[in-house]
């Protein structure tokens, strides 16, 4: 399967504590972007990389959150001290810049849960 | 008022019947147009795009673009079961990278 691979599919932790999310794009995507998803709503986007380097960030952005493409391949997000509005599904897409405005594609998403 | 408008639904259709499924948009500057479909626990699907207004067609599906209103719409023919999904519009900005995407419609074909 060549598509956009997160890890874990579904994550649970306790109010407070830190999370890390993993990414693989389409192995030929340079640009790759995160989202976040919450129940009845379409995905948010959060942030932007092309090749390593981070590109645009939402204000959706706190502090606590960072995300990193030290390769220019994968993908991390972490969360710092997570709160109850954490919760949601956070969505990974890549596309190419080969060419110019093509489709994000998205993988399965994490579903992050704050007990 | 959001940059993306979509009627949430719940639409609920007989097996067989044309769907038609509808965005609006404020912002003038908005220029490449997509539809996703999500199956429940999994990520958007993409379905189709276009940078033009006019319609486009890829089997059972025809995205529409009237940039002059604003206004985006999926049309689907001989709805099927399998098609019972929650759809959304995104739309970026010539550019951009950034998509903002619609709340999304969720469809349920009956057989």
């Amino acid at each position: 399967d060549t598509g956009v691979s997160q890890d874990p599919r579904h994550k649970i932790t306790k109010r407070g504590q830190n999370v890390t999310f993993r990414c693989d794009p389409i192995s030929e995507h340079n640009r790759l972007y995160w989202y976040r998803q919450t129940l009845g709503q379409g995905p948010e986007f959060l942030t932007y990389f092309q090749n390593e380097a981070q590109l645009e960030k939402s204000r959706l952005l706190s502090d606590r959150f960072s995300a990193e493409r030290p390769k220019g391949s994968f993908s991390t997000l972490e969360i710092q001290r997570t709160e109850q509005g954490d919760s949601a599904m956070y969505l990974c897409a890549s596309s190419t810049s080969r060419f110019s405005n093509q489709p994000q594609h998205f993988g399965d998403g994490t579903r992050l849960s704050i007990l | 008022q959001k940059e993306v408008e979509q009627d949430p639904g719940p639409l609920s259709v007989p097996e067989g019947a044309i769907v038609s499924l509808n965005c609006t948009y404020s912002n003038s500057a908005f220029q490449y147009f997509m539809w996703y479909r999500q199956y429940s626990r999994k990520g958007p699907e993409l379905l189709m795009y276009t940078y033009s207004s006019g319609n486009k067609e890829d089997g059972r599906f025809t995205a529409q673009v009237d940039k002059s209103s604003k206004y985006i719409s999926l049309f689907i023919r001989d709805s099927q079961p399998s098609d019972s999904a929650t759809y959304l519009c995104a739309i970026g900005t010539q550019g951009a990278q950034k998509l903002v995407f619609g709340q999304g419609t969720r469809l349920t074909i009956n057989p």
